[in-house]
């Protein structure tokens, strides 16, 4: 089965700077899907970003952007000019191509930012 | 958003009581989940359901059902909840597709004393 790890259980970052969250993940899959979710204190989990795996280009979403190795099976998040509604728990998620129940989840990022 | 609510929203019971959460969707998703969400264990699949009266086992299915009489209700049954089941539910809907990303609900917070 699919495995995501988040290796960074809880990250700080300055307000203005930039952070990266890392992800790895384990498949024998060749196409896949990798998001980016977050999760306020209000507990909704909003789609930050995503990435298809048959994509060589990185992903970006305004001060979202994401560094895809495939061969590294890695997947990190770059979030610039941090700002303090970014804080946040951050979730790291991969789904299969081939079923549409698989979605695999890490243990989360806690995010701080300081102002 | 997917249209997605929850109910309750939170929910105190005790050891041994049947409970029902619900969801509903109006966004005519095909597919529907719900998960469990544990500290150091992100979200965990309990069900899933591909379509009226279609659903299946997820990772962490023990202890729990779960129904699908209608497109847009999807409900999950602890028939007898014990201290483990204490934690943050979330159902969650997609579209047709799997590059589709899952949307969620608000969540519900249940406590079993």
């Amino acid at each position: 089965a699919q495995t995501v790890t988040q290796s960074q259980p809880e990250m700080s970052v300055q307000e203005a700077e930039t952070v990266t969250l890392s992800c790895t993940y384990d498949t024998s899959e060749s196409d896949y899907y990798l998001f980016w979710y977050k999760q306020p204190p209000s507990r909704q989990m909003i789609l930050v970003i995503r990435q298809e795996a048959y994509k060589q280009q990185n992903a970006t979403e305004n001060r979202f952007s994401v560094n895809f190795q495939k061969a590294a099976k890695s997947f990190s998040l770059k979030i610039s000019d941090s700002q303090l509604g970014d804080a946040a728990m951050y979730f790291c998620a991969y789904r299969t191509t081939i079923y549409n129940n698989d979605m695999r989840f890490g243990a989360g990022t806690r995010l701080t930012v300081k102002p | 958003d997917a249209g997605i609510t929850q109910s309750p929203r939170h929910k105190v019971t005790e050891t041994g009581t049947p409970v029902t959460l619900r969801c509903h969707q109006t966004e005519n998703h095909r597919y529907m989940y719900w998960y469990r969400q544990d500290p150091g264990h992100g979200l965990r699949l309990i069900h899933y359901s591909y379509g009226v009266k279609d659903t299946d086992k997820g990772e962490v299915s023990d202890g729990y059902s779960v129904s699908r009489s209608k497109t847009e209700d999807f409900l999950l049954t602890l028939e007898s909840a014990t201290s483990s089941q204490t934690s943050v539910y979330f159902c969650a809907t997609s579209g047709p597709s799997s590059y589709n990303e899952q949307f969620f609900g608000p969540g519900t917070r249940l406590t079993v004393l």
